[in-house]
């Protein structure tokens, strides 16, 4: 598990400012997936990005969230102006290829918007 | 109403009694995901699944492709195998893992 390396582990955001999480896939994994986990609920797709590309973002919300996987560099998901109703848990994982019959998560970003 | 169905929703069971937790879908799948998290700790592939049955140590998960339906089962359950465990299937169509909503297991001393 600790091959797919989210940071940072918590995050503490004001109503209105940015969160930005991080996840750096497995070595040889080049299809990263992001999933939120709402408290008390279970986790849900919000999209799936390989190098460069957004291949489905159909779980994410039309307004403020952003997802990028650079050809270098982390996946990013970007939440602006954050709002309470963020607060989640968020996931990541990532698997060598789309059939994802190796699928890694890794450890998530607890993100409490104050 | 939710693809994927896991029953109980919570379990508390004394050290050493065998568990079951139970999950059924209602999409066609090429696999299937048993994931395990721990409170406030990152979540954990223990199997993946496209048919018949696999075991690793205590635990042993069955899928039956035909009925939709697939179980975790615990053996000798010990305290430290409490956490929430999670049913995931990948459907035939789409890129996007359904989950059940967890099973939250107790195991008592």
């Amino acid at each position: 598990n600790a091959g797919v390396m989210q940071n940072p582990r918590h995050l503490v955001r004001r109503r209105g400012q940015e969160a930005r999480l991080r996840c750096s896939p497995m070595k040889g994994h080049s299809h990263v997936y992001w999933y939120r986990q709402l408290p008390e609920e279970g986790l849900k797709f919000m999209v799936y990005l390989q190098k460069e590309n957004i291949i489905d973002e159909s779980g994410m919300p039309k307004e403020r969230f952003s997802a990028e996987f650079p050809k270098e560099g982390p996946s990013i998901l970007r939440i602006q102006q954050v709002v309470r109703g963020d607060s989640a848990a968020y996931f990541c994982a990532s698997s060598p290829n789309p059939v994802r019959s190796v699928y890694t998560f890794g450890s998530g970003t607890r993100l409490t918007v104050v | 109403k939710n693809e994927v169905e896991q029953s109980p929703q919570n379990l508390t069971a004394q050290e050493g009694e065998f568990i079951t937790i139970n999950c059924s879908y209602s999409v066609g799948i090429s696999a299937l995901h048993w994931l395990q998290q721990h409170p406030g700790g990152g979540i954990v592939s223990l199997f993946m699944l496209s048919s018949g049955k696999k075991k690793h140590g205590r635990l042993i998960a069955t899928i039956n492709i035909q009925e939709k339906h697939s179980s975790l089962h615990i053996t000798a359950s010990h305290p430290r195998d409490s956490a929430v465990y999670i049913c995931a299937v990948i459907p035939n169509t789409g890129n996007q893992f359904y989950f059940g909503t967890g099973t939250s297991l107790t195991v008592i001393p």
